[in-house]
């Protein structure tokens, strides 16, 4: 089975341009979520989709992040304009379901390898 | 609001020592706990999980029970091997958003 698909792998670009990432989940994931990783600390969640539709984006600066889904498969989370501070690893994860359920182990949330930006 | 409290690294071991990484939780209601563990160059992995008190999550060697009179999920491996060598993740989800701490990085010497 394949697993989370991210490209590009490695981006960097100077403060204010814009940028953009894009994951294939794994096949048949319902639900997919996009993460923010700066150096030295843990993942923080910045929106999850449940199909095509938005289920928590509280955490996304909706200011000069946006991300879609359109057709409830691949994903794409767009930066405009770059800040120094958004520099960090994007992690895209997807699961078989949001929630635990009669699929045991069905909420288990699977990552990609992760985008490294780089603003300067 | 939820958090989570890792013990900062870098820990550095010899192989067949004793490995633990302390993790305590600040959350509402009884959420899950996880391990994570980022290998170098590698995806973030789900390395064990316990959904209830007193739970013991259990992968690889890797073990660890949620112990919710003291708000901790410490991750504990008897012997250590070089291949252990990543960066660790302690995780709880009251609910649909995974909330993980600042990761403590493990580095096992031959």
């Amino acid at each position: 089975e394949a697993g989370v698909a991210q490209s590009p792998r490695y981006k960097i670009i100077e403060k204010r341009q814009s940028v953009a990432f894009w994951c294939n989940p794994i096949s048949g994931h319902a639900t997919l979520y996009w993460y923010q990783q700066i150096l030295g600390q843990g993942p923080k969640l910045l929106i999850q989709f449940q199909n095509n539709g938005v289920v928590d984006d509280s955490q996304l600066p909706k200011d000069r992040f946006s991300a879609e889904r359109l057709k409830g498969v691949d994903s794409t989370l767009k930066i405009q304009p770059a800040k120094l501070e958004d520099s960090a690893v994007y992690l895209c994860a997807s699961s078989f379901v949001l929630r635990p359920g009669l699929l045991k182990g069905g909420d288990t949330q699977y990552f990609g390898p992760g985008t490294r930006l780089t603003v300067l | 609001g939820n958090s989570v409290t890792q013990m900062e690294g870098p820990v550095t071991l010899s192989e067949e020592a004793f490995l633990t990484i302390n993790c305590t939780y600040t959350a509402t209601g009884y959420p899950s706990l996880f391990w994570y563990v980022q290998y170098p160059g590698e995806g973030l992995q789900l390395l064990l999980k316990a959904t209830k008190a007193d739970d013991k999550g259990s992968n690889k060697g890797f073990e660890a029970t949620y112990r919710k009179e003291t708000t901790s999920f410490h991750l504990e491996k008897g012997s250590v091997q070089v291949s252990d060598s990543a960066v660790y993740f302690c995780a709880l989800r009251p609910g649909n958003k995974l909330t993980f701490g600042g990761g403590t990085r493990v580095l096992v010497k031959p």
